[in-house]
């Protein structure tokens, strides 16, 4: 039921900006779009979400296309703690299930 | 504050045999309640959603089934385990309104089937 689309790997250098991109042409107008990562062996965290407008935590920020088919994650600085798998997320505003994809696995060089 | 917990953390069962995995959450009620599973090196798969005491969703076609017999307790069970069954199961929640927009997750536990 995953609904996203994310390349499976990306690579980075310690303390430059990283844009993770996701892909959900087949988004409803009632979807969230939410991003969590997963550390090995442990359960994902919450990172960001968003419906419409850009959005930005202490973690993350997120840019939302217009047409609010794709969207790109991004970290402002990453560290060598960021390297983890991203999910891109789809969340239908009526109900409150989460369907995660395969996501992006990102690894940060020192 | 709220909390998660689940166990057990590992486990290794033989084919055929039942299982129990149990997870309870602390500090908030009415939670929506999940179990997820992940097969080694793959995303997370939705198995079970309760939004309620005795109220599951399944998801998924398979040997599992789930139950809801308090507010803050899910517990995923087996008859009888298969090869297949094998992964690293995740009980997560969500508050009962949708805009939180988080999810928590348990430690997981990690069933190997032999």
């Amino acid at each position: 039921d995953a609904k996203t689309t994310q390349p499976n790997s990306m690579e980075s250098n310690e303390e430059e900006p990283v844009h993770l991109p996701c892909n959900h042409s087949t988004i409803s107008g009632t979807d969230y779009i939410h991003w969590y990562r997963q550390l090995p062996s442990q359960g994902p965290e919450y990172v960001i979400h968003g419906l419409t407008s850009n959005v930005n935590n202490r973690m993350a920020s997120l840019a939302i296309a217009e047409d609010r088919k794709s969207s790109t994650l991004i970290l402002h600085r990453a560290t060598l703690r960021d390297a983890a798998v991203y999910y891109c997320i789809l969340r239908d505003g009526g109900i409150n299930k989460f369907y995660f994809g395969s996501g992006t696995k990102l690894n940060v060089k020192p | 504050s709220q909390t998660i917990h689940q166990w057990p953390a590992t486990l290794v069962q033989p084919v055929g045999s039942p299982l129990s995995l149990e997870c309870t959450v602390e500090g908030t009620s009415n939670p929506n309640l999940y179990w997820y599973r992940q097969a080694a090196g793959r995303g997370l798969q939705l198995l079970f959603y309760s939004v309620g005491i005795g109220q599951i969703s399944s998801e998924v076609p398979q040997n599992l089934s789930a139950s809801r017999p308090q507010d803050r307790q899910f517990i995923l069970s087996s008859k009888k385990l298969l090869l297949s069954d094998s992964g690293f199961y995740l009980c997560a929640w969500s508050g009962a309104f949708a805009n939180t927009g988080e999810l928590f997750f348990g430690e997981g536990s990690r069933l190997t089937v032999l």
